[in-house]
């Protein structure tokens, strides 16, 4: 597709099930990145993939959060035993490597949104 | 750390208005700023970037100028308009050039 694209865009779970977020990046974008956006509040990193491997996981809030990259493609972040906490918008982002360097210019999705009763 | 500082919203202005939103960063390195913007039911996208000192990014009438000195990277617009009604963040990269880091967001909104 011609942008990144996230799925679902919304998601309302019960407390304690497990939920798992899709991201599609930008063809040929080696870079991609996972945010979370609480309400009312800013972007937060969660984790970052060059390649399928995550060079940054240092976001990621507790053990209940993974994700994976398939190569440099799709990439998957899985929550687990979901806590009302966890409800916020969800972002992926994508981008271009210059030189081995990370130019800053992100394309992001436009989230999905989880909300936990 | 890495951070960055907005200034808190909504920022409400009369279409035509000059806008400044605020932003300062961490002194950490001589990191890039960017400005991202974030319309009603859009995902974020880049505005504006400058890569070093004195650099000015610019983009749709929006300016921003690095400036070392004040540790700023500040929004303008001479004249805004209703469809600029959006969420502004300032961010920077990291020192380990890996990863953005964002500021909390300012919300513009501009009345007719």
């Amino acid at each position: 597709g011609a942008g990144v694209s996230q799925s679902p865009s919304n998601k309302v779970t019960e407390k304690g099930k497990d939920v798992e977020l899709r991201c599609d990046p930008i063809s040929g974008h080696t870079a991609l990145y996972w945010y979370r956006q609480r309400l009312g509040q800013g972007l937060e990193f969660l984790i970052y993939f060059q390649g399928n491997s995550a060079p940054d996981k240092s976001g990621l809030p507790s053990d209940r959060f993974s994700a994976e990259r398939t190569g440099e493609s799709v990439s998957t972040l899985t929550i687990q035993r979901t806590q009302q906490e966890d409800s916020a918008v969800y972002l992926c982002a994508s981008s271009l490597r210059t030189s081995g360097r990370n130019t800053g210019e992100l394309f992001f999705g436009e989230g999905s949104r989880l909300t936990v009763l | 750390g890495d951070s960055v500082t907005q200034m808190e919203g909504p920022v409400t202005l009369s279409e035509e208005a000059f806008l400044t939103i605020n932003c300062t960063y961490t002194a950490t390195g001589y990191p890039s700023l960017f400005w991202y913007v974030q319309y009603p039911g859009e995902g974020l996208q880049l505005l504006l970037k400058a890569t070093k000192a004195d650099d000015k990014g610019s983009n749709k009438g929006f300016e921003a100028t690095y400036r070392k000195e004040t540790t700023s990277f500040h929004l303008e617009k001479g004249s805004v308009q209703v469809s600029d009604s959006a969420v502004y963040f300032c961010a920077r990269l990291n020192t380990g050039f890996q990863k953005l880091v964002f500021g909390t967001g300012t919300r513009l909104l501009v009345s007719p």
